[in-house]
């Protein structure tokens, strides 16, 4: 079975500044990883994923994860947050080659950004 | 296109009564998941579809809880009997089948429901 740990609840940190959500993950088999976004009151969004390839993957907005496997981590990161950057972030793994691509959730990390 | 929809948005129950929640997955995914948001247990998966048929139901919580399917599309989670335990916000995605290169998940705005 697999398992996520995101072991900071909240982070809060000003803005422009860098920051880091840890994510690590426990798991007898290969997984994807993903980072997911909910912002106050709206649904969950695909941030950012790592299938295969490159151990770094970023997004749109300027967040990138590196995919550790020694470590069994996927931490997020940005080098310059902004205020509507405050939102909670997922991070979950799912099986690889499973019959189901069922997400397993951490318990989420609110990142607060303040002025 | 559009994404995927839930309805209805909120839900307020009695202790005892049944819900059924409805999500409409994006057109041409033949993937459906269910999941649930709730303060004491965070996101839980509870069912998978593929097609009109639920390979895993692993995560359902009780045989309170069902889902069904029709004609590859529409889904329906029904919550017989409901508790207090079971308010949370229920969550649907849809995605390609898994394997495919597009097999993201695509989550729906979620229906809160509050048992009384």
């Amino acid at each position: 079975a697999q398992s996520v740990t995101q072991l900071d609840s909240q982070v809060p940190v000003f803005e422009e500044a860098p920051v880091e959500l840890r994510c690590n993950y426990s798991s007898s088999v290969s997984v994807y990883l993903f980072w997911y976004v909910q912002y106050p009151n709206q649904g969950l969004q695909l941030l950012l994923k790592y299938l295969s390839g490159s151990t770094l993957v970023e997004s749109i907005n300027g967040f990138e994860a590196e995919f550790n496997k020694s470590q069994t981590s996927f931490h997020l990161r940005k080098p310059s947050v902004h205020i509507s950057d405050t939102a909670e972030y997922f991070c979950a793994v799912t099986k690889l080659g499973g019959a189901t691509n069922k997400l397993i959730f951490g318990t989420g990390t609110l990142l607060a950004v303040q002025p | 296109g559009a994404g995927v929809s839930q309805s209805p948005s909120n839900k307020v129950t009695e202790k005892g009564k049944d819900v059924e929640l409805r999500c409409d997955p994006i057109s041409g995914h033949t993937a459906l998941y269910w999941y649930r948001q709730s303060l004491g247990q965070g996101l839980e998966f509870l069912i998978y579809f593929q097609g009109n048929s639920a390979p895993d139901k692993s995560g359902l919580p009780s045989d309170r809880f069902s889902a069904e399917r029709t004609g590859g599309s529409v889904s329906t989670l029904t919550i017989q009997r409901t508790q207090q335990e079971d308010s949370a916000v229920y969550l649907c995605a849809s995605s390609s089948p898994p394997g495919s290169l597009t097999d993201t998940q695509y989550f729906g705005p979620g229906t809160r429901l509050t048992v009384l």
